[in-house]
């Protein structure tokens, strides 16, 4: 079945740093979706990337998917302390949202 | 719209005991989805619902899981009985469509004793 590996688990950051999450899986993806999940939060929808080679940017946030829609990335410049959380890729390939583990990222002031 | 609304918030029962959570998705949405989340296991899909209809229920643990959607603005998933290893956040998601976007409701902390 279709599986969404996600790296790195964890990620601890300086304020005003770069960072970024990679998202892989072992199926063809007919999209991938990001979101944030906030300590004693719910997992909140970022965006969707639908096409191959899809590039979208919401402020310091870049998210990338893959030529082969089989791998996806999100890029968070100059880190800030709203930025703690876990972000999550979920991939649907059929009517399913299935979610990787999560990146953890904590930021130190 | 108020978003998905789940109750309880937090459940606390003993082994043995029947629980039931109760999901309320966003009128208009056709697909409703249960999850499951703990540290080991992340966030795991239990089954999804497409218009009321039971759509894939393979990831519900064992027959002690079931979960039924009468209506379109009612879910419930059952576990009965109920045993420590089930201790987890369970979170009930609507979409509009298939593919688009899952709101997520708040969530209900079980606690298995």
């Amino acid at each position: 079945g279709q599986q969404v590996m996600q790296i790195p688990q964890y990620q601890h950051v300086q304020e005003g740093e770069d960072f970024t999450t990679y998202c892989n899986s072992s199926t063809t993806l007919s999209n991938i979706q990001w979101y944030k999940q906030r300590p004693g939060g719910h997992p909140v929808f970022l965006i969707q990337l639908v096409k191959s080679g899809e590039v979208k940017k919401q402020k310091r946030l870049t998210f990338q998917f893959g030529e082969a829609k089989k791998n996806s990335s999100l890029h968070i410049t100059a880190t800030q302390t709203t930025d703690v959380g876990t972000y999550f890729c979920a991939g649907t390939n059929d009517y399913k949202l299935s979610f990787g583990a999560g990146t953890t990222v904590t930021v130190r002031a | 719209d108020a978003g998905v609304i789940q109750s309880p918030r937090h459940e606390v029962t003993e082994m043995g005991q029947e629980v039931t959570l109760r999901c309320k998705p966003i009128s208009g949405h056709d697909y409703l989805f249960w999850y499951r989340q703990t540290m080991m296991r992340g966030l795991e899909l239990l089954i999804y619902f497409n218009n009321n209809v039971p759509i894939d229920d393979s990831g519900m643990p064992e027959d002690r899981f079931s979960a039924k959607m009468p209506n379109a603005s009612f879910s419930t998933l059952k576990i009965q009985p109920s045993e420590p290893r089930d201790s987890a956040v369970y979170f009930c998601a609507s979409s509009l469509l298939a593919r688009t976007e899952a709101f997520f409701g708040q969530g209900t902390r079980l606690t298995v004793v």
